[in-house]
């Protein structure tokens, strides 16, 4: 079964600048979410899409944004990029099972620069 | 703010069993308590989780306290490939993690 694919792997933008990431989950999976990695502040929830409908959502700007298609892949956007917006960014899906413990599998990430 | 406190560090000599422990001392009753482990700049791994039983798995054992206010990741015969930062989360559903700094393990020659 394929893993968590995450395009592009690698993407360099201005100031200013606005950025889609893309992110297609484990084929079955429901629920997709997101993370911001900084070296400053860790592993960060940006926000979790399941059946199309963001279900949860962390402590950032709205400048994030995201979407879910039918098929569970995911897009996210970064509006106006500032310089502190430069991180790994990493997908992970789940089945999203409500009645237990779901295990999430993380895609390799993004990494964006901001110049 | 992560739920679960880890050592910043360790280190593991290579073909000894790795014992990482995580302090959670606020869990709630229906929250698991899940490990995950991040090699240089890659998606995290998930290794294992539990509940209030002891896990193991093909690549580790998870000891959790009768009480569940502390638990230990065991890597039994750890690698050089083993070398990574382990994140110890507890969550209801598996998801939403909020992580800690997690420890960092180095496994020496």
């Amino acid at each position: 079964k394929a893993g968590v694919t995450q395009t592009p792997r690698y993407l360099i933008k201005t100031r200013g600048q606005q950025v889609t990431l893309s992110c297609s989950p484990i084929s079955g999976h429901r629920s997709v979410s997101w993370y911001q990695q900084t070296p400053g502040q860790g592993l960060q929830f940006l926000f979790e899409y399941f059946s199309e409908t963001q279900r949860n959502k962390g402590n950032f700007p709205g400048r994030f944004s995201g979407r879910q298609f039918s098929n569970s892949r995911s897009e996210m956007n970064v509006s106006t990029l500032e310089l502190g917006d430069s991180a790994l960014y990493l997908c992970a899906s789940s089945l999203a099972w409500d009645r237990g413990p779901n295990e999430q599998f993380f895609g390799p990430g993004t990494r964006l620069t901001v110049l | 703010d992560a739920k679960t406190t880890q050592p910043p560090s360790m280190d593991c000599a290579e073909g000894r069993a790795a014992n990482l422990p995580c302090n959670h001392s606020t869990i709630s009753g229906n929250e698991y308590v899940y490990w995950y482990r991040q090699i240089h700049s890659q998606g995290p791994q998930y290794i294992i989780h539990g509940l209030k039983n002891n896990e193991t798995n093909e690549m580790a054992s998870l000891i959790i306290t009768e009480d569940r206010k502390s638990s230990t990741l065991i890597l039994p015969h750890a690698t050089l490939r083993d070398t990574a930062v382990y994140y110890c989360i507890v969550s209801v559903y598996g998801q939403n993690f909020v992580f800690g700094p997690g420890t960092r393990l180095s496994v020496l020659p």
